[in-house]
């Protein structure tokens, strides 16, 4: 079985600040990983993912995320964030090769920007 | 452009009360879940189908049931509603495979239960 902690619930920032968002996993076997936006009373979007390969991974809106195999972690990064950011930011992981490809979700950090 | 669509978004019951939620994709995609999300708590997979004609049991399955009606729609049926069940729920779809494939997800239906 897989377990994802985020050990922040709430991240207030300023507009233009950077932030982080801290995520740990704990998996027996070897992991995709995911960080999922989820806007004010909308569904959830992909923002970047790990497969393999570098573990800097790019994705939209300019956020960033580095994959630590032996710290298990996949924090996720943004160095000037902006009022649009806020929002409920998910971490997740899917076993390589796992039947129904399950995603198993942190508990999520809300993030609000502050003008 | 609807990708995944839920019906309905909002919804009170009374304990013991039954109802449907309904989920069609239009990605022609092999995978669908139910998940439920919780303050603090993240999603969690209620039930999930790989393929159409099969579903799984994910890890809040109790006192659910769902149906793979056909490649597109995917319901999720509350037989006796209870408090505990209040949540918003969200479907999601997948191209299926490998697990390196994004879900889409729908915009949530909120469920009270008085």
């Amino acid at each position: 079985a897989q377990s994802v902690t985020q050990l922040d619930s709430q991240v207030p920032v300023f507009e233009e600040a950077p932030v982080e968002l801290r995520c740990n996993y704990s998996s027996s076997v070897s992991v995709y990983l995911f960080w999922y936006v989820q806007y004010p009373n909308q569904g959830l979007q992909l923002l970047l993912k790990y497969l393999s390969g570098s573990t800097l991974v790019k994705g939209i809106n300019g956020f960033e995320a580095e994959f630590n195999k032996s710290q298990t972690s996949f924090h996720l990064r943004k160095p000037s964030v902006h009022i649009s950011d806020t929002a409920e930011y998910f971490c997740a992981v899917c076993p390589l090769r796992a039947a129904g490809n399950k995603l198993t979700f942190g508990g999520g950090t809300r993030v609000l920007v502050k003008p | 452009n609807a990708g995944v669509t839920q019906t309905p978004k909002f919804q009170v019951l009374k304990t013991g009360q039954s109802m449907t939620l309904q989920c069609a994709q239009d990605m022609n995609h092999n995978s669908m879940y139910w998940y439920r999300q919780d303050p603090g708590m993240g999603l969690r997979l209620i039930y999930y189908s790989a393929s159409e004609g099969t579903t799984d049991k994910g890890e809040v399955p109790n006192g659910y049931n769902v149906s793979r009606l056909n490649k597109r729609e995917f319901s999720l049926r509350l037989e006796s509603a209870a408090p505990s069940q209040t949540s918003v729920y969200f479907c999601a779809s997948r191209a299926g495979g490998e697990g390196t494939g994004e879900l889409f997800f729908g915009e949530g239906s909120r469920l009270t239960v008085l």
